[in-house]
């Protein structure tokens, strides 16, 4: 069975610093996906940045970039130039790729989500 | 276009009640899961339904099921309410068709608060 660790409960930064989340994750698979979600507190999750296993590129949108390092199985979310609203519970979340028939079915596995304050 | 509706947004149950939620999915997507978060357990998945069938089960009790229509909206039911049911529950969609990496990401709702007095 797929698990996915976040070791940091909370977490803090001044704005327009930079923070970096940590992720481990285990899985038997080759071919998977991982994603960063962010849940502020009016519970909806929000997509933040995926990451396909296959690809060596780290993913990058805008502020927020990973290290992806699979032999590792770490998968790290950094946050740039931090802002008020970045302030939320951040999960990374693993989930396998849709099977040959192209049905997209699988579940998302979730960390324990880790809480980001951001002070001005 | 719309996001992933969820309703109600809140319900307030006694034990031994049961509960229907239902979920409508972004248009066009015909993957629809269900998760469960707590604050002890984290979030859960329940289970995933794709063209009206079910196609995985998370390690909850036969308390829990859901169903899906032939237009894709999907409804969870719990019976025989427990303390420990009180959560919030989230049903997430997935496109189908295109390439790559878009059948693999899911789109969540706001979720739907149960309380369980």
């Amino acid at each position: 069975a797929q698990t996915v660790t976040q070791s940091q409960p909370e977490m803090s930064v001044q704005e327009a610093e930079t923070v970096t989340l940590s992720c481990t994750y285990d899985t038997s698979e080759s071919d998977y996906y991982l994603f960063w979600y962010k849940q502020p507190p009016s519970r909806q999750m929000i997509l933040v940045i995926r990451q396909e296993a296959y690809k060596q590129q780290n993913a990058t949108e805008n502020r927020f970039s990973v290290n992806f390092q699979k032999a590792a199985k770490s998968f790290s979310l950094k946050i740039s130039d931090s802002q008020l609203g970045d302030a939320a519970m951040y999960f990374c979340a693993y989930r396998r790729s849709a099977n040959a028939g192209g049905t997209s079915y699988g579940k998302l596995t979730f960390g324990q989500g880790t809480i980001l304050t951001v002070h001005p | 276009k719309a996001g992933v509706t969820q309703t109600p947004r809140y319900l307030i149950k006694t034990r031994g009640q049961q509960v229907t939620l239902s979920c409508s999915p972004i248009s066009g997507h015909r993957s629809v899961s269900w998760y469960q978060q707590t604050p002890g357990q984290g979030l859960q998945f329940l289970f995933e339904y794709f063209s009206e069938t079910q196609r995985n089960k998370g390690n909850f009790p036969g308390r829990f099921s859901g169903r899906q229509f032939s237009n894709s909206r999907s409804e969870m039911n719990v019976s025989t309410l427990e303390l420990g049911d009180s959560a919030l529950y989230l049903c997430a969609s997935s496109p189908t068709g295109g390439g790559g990496a878009a059948k693999n990401i899911q789109y969540f709702g706001a979720g739907t608060r149960l309380s369980v007095l």
